[in-house]
């Protein structure tokens, strides 16, 4: 049982370059999401998907895209990447049953832009 | 704009006596709330959650919640350095798909 895994954990990217940000979950989760952290921000919600096949935005979704490819699989695109989009990027899961409100989060991708 | 305050610290106490982290949340549509705690360079992982005015006991931890005031808070008793860390406090509106984050207070226990 792997959790909520991401990949990859590092990536260096040049302005104007796009990447996808890879997210898998094992946990039957019906919901998942997309954040960003920056120093001193918390975390801010960038796309989610509250089951398999819908999507909305979050609170910063400006340059980003997401596709929910299956009930495992949530992905985030960067089509041109900008500097101020240097963070690092954390997929979560909410979890069912009595955990149903708690989120699991995986490991995170820090992102560089140049 | 729905928020989510803390103070971002940093929070030092000595080793052995209580932390006390606060937190302030502005929808009063908010049911659940939770505390996060993220190491350095690692994900954020639950250690408290509370739906229900009054206190909620989990070990060492009791989170506080006051629907009143819209103040939720955690207590760390005999706080250990291995405490050191970012405490986030989280509101959700029951049934609703997000959750919003308050930017984290940082706590150091010293040893």
């Amino acid at each position: 049982n792997a959790g909520v895994t991401q990949t990859p954990k590092f990536q260096v990217l040049k302005t104007g370059q796009s990447m996808t940000l890879q997210c898998a979950q094992d946990m039957n989760h019906n919901s998942m999401y997309w954040y960003r952290q920056d120093p001193g921000m918390g975390l801010r919600l960038i796309y989610y998907s509250a089951s398999e096949g819908t999507t909305d935005k979050g609170e910063v979704p400006n340059g980003y895209n997401v596709s929910r490819l299956n009930k495992r699989e949530f992905s985030l695109r960067l089509e041109s990447a900008a500097p101020s989009q240097t963070s690092v990027y954390f997929c979560a899961g909410q979890g069912a049953g009595s955990s149903y409100n708690e989120q699991f989060f995986g490991p995170g991708t820090r992102l560089t832009v140049l | 704009q729905k928020e989510v305050e803390q103070n971002s610290g940093p929070l030092s106490v000595p080793e052995g006596a209580i932390a006390s982290l606060n937190c302030t949340y502005s929808d009063r549509g908010s049911q659940s709330f939770f505390w996060y705690r993220q190491y350095s360079g690692k994900s954020p992982e639950l250690i408290m959650f509370i739906y229900s005015n009054g206190d909620k006991e989990d070990g060492r931890f009791t989170a506080q919640l006051n629907k009143a005031s819209q103040y939720v808070s955690l207590l760390i008793r005999d706080s250990q350095p291995s405490d050191s860390a970012t405490y986030l406090c989280a509101a959700k509106n029951t049934g609703g798909f997000k959750t919003i984050f308050g930017a984290g207070t940082r706590l150091f226990v010293k040893a």
